[in-house]
C-alpha cells in the first residue's frame, strides 16, 4: 500500500521557469515531510523539510507548500537551472512512531537550458 | 561531503553466494540506521532498522534469516544477503540520523546482480 504518491514519473521545464512537483499522501497522521534530491549512482541528498505546523517553508529557490486537507504538498523551485536536473522524492514520517519514513516513487526532473 | 558512506557500489555475483554491504557514518555516531531497498521505478522501501547493540527492527514481509543486519558499532551497519537468488537483485540503500527525528542522510546504494 503506497502511502506517499508522486503521481508524475517525469518533468521538463525550461531554464529560469518555475518547477513544480508534487506528492500526495493517504496518511492523516504524517506530521513531517521531506524532500530528497538523488543524481545517478549517489544516494539521495536532502533538500528541504516541513512540519506539520506549517504551510510553507523556504530555502533560497526551493518552497515547500504542504496543504495537510488536501494530503498534498509540493515542492517549487524557482528559478529552475540546469544543475537540478535529477530524481526528486517526497517522504513522509509520523514523529510518534519514530524514525520511519515513507517515500514516493520519485519524479524525474530535467531542466533544459 | 559524504557523511555515510555505503560499500561496495556494485556487486555481481553468483546465485547462492552471500554478499555483505557495509554502511559507515563517517562523522557522527548513529544508534539507529535504516536499509532500503529499491527496485526499478518503485519507491525506496524500508526493510529493516538498524539499531546499535540490539536486534534489528524488520518490516513485515522482509525475512529475518534472508537479510541478516548487524550494527556492531556507533558507525557501522551491515547487511548480508544470504543464499542471494535472482530475485533478490536490487538497489540497497542505508541511512543514518545523527540525532532524534532529523533527516536521514543517505549512502549512495549498492547495486546488486545475482546471475
Amino acid at each position: 500500500d503506497q502511502q506517499v504518491k508522486q503521481n508524475s514519473p517525469s518533468l521538463s521545464v525550461q531554464e529560469g521557469r518555475i518547477s513544480i512537483l508534487n506528492c500526495d499522501y493517504t496518511n492523516s497522521m504524517f506530521d513531517y515531510f521531506l524532500w530528497y534530491k538523488k543524481y545517478p549512482a549517489e544516494g539521495p541528498t536532502f533538500l528541504i523539510s516541513i512540519s506539520s505546523i506549517k504551510d510553507k517553508n523556504e530555502d533560497g529557490r526551493f518552497t515547500v507548500f504542504l496543504n495537510k486537507s488536501a494530503k498534498h504538498l509540493s515542492l517549487h523551485i524557482v528559478p529552475s537551472q540546469p544543475g537540478d536536473s535529477a530524481v526528486y522524492f517526497c517522504a513522509a514520517s509520523e514523529r510518534n512512531t519514530g524514525n520511519q519514513f515513507y517515500f514516493g516513487t520519485g519524479t524525474s526532473l530535467t531542466v533544459i537550458p | 561531503g559524504a557523511v555515510v558512506s555505503q560499500h561496495p557500489s556494485r556487486v555481481i555475483c553468483k546465485s547462492g553466494t552471500s554478499v555483505k554491504i557495509e554502511c559507515r557514518s563517517l562523522d557522527f555516531q548513529a544508534t539507529t540506521m535504516f536499509w532500503y531497498r529499491q527496485f526499478p521505478k518503485q519507491s525506496l522501501m524500508l526493510m529493516a532498522t538498524s539499531n546499535e547493540g540490539s536486534k534489528a527492527t524488520y518490516e513485515q514481509g522482509v525475512e529475518k534469516d534472508k537479510f541478516l543486519i548487524n550494527h556492531a558499532s556507533l558507525t557501522l551497519s551491515t547487511l548480508t544477503v544470504t543464499s542471494a537468488h535472482p530475485e533478490d537483485s536490487s538497489f540497497y540503500i542505508c541511512s543514518a540520523s545523527d540525532r532524534g527525528h532529523q533527516p536521514q542522510h543517505f549512502g549512495d546504494g549498492t547495486r546488486l546482480s545475482i546471475l
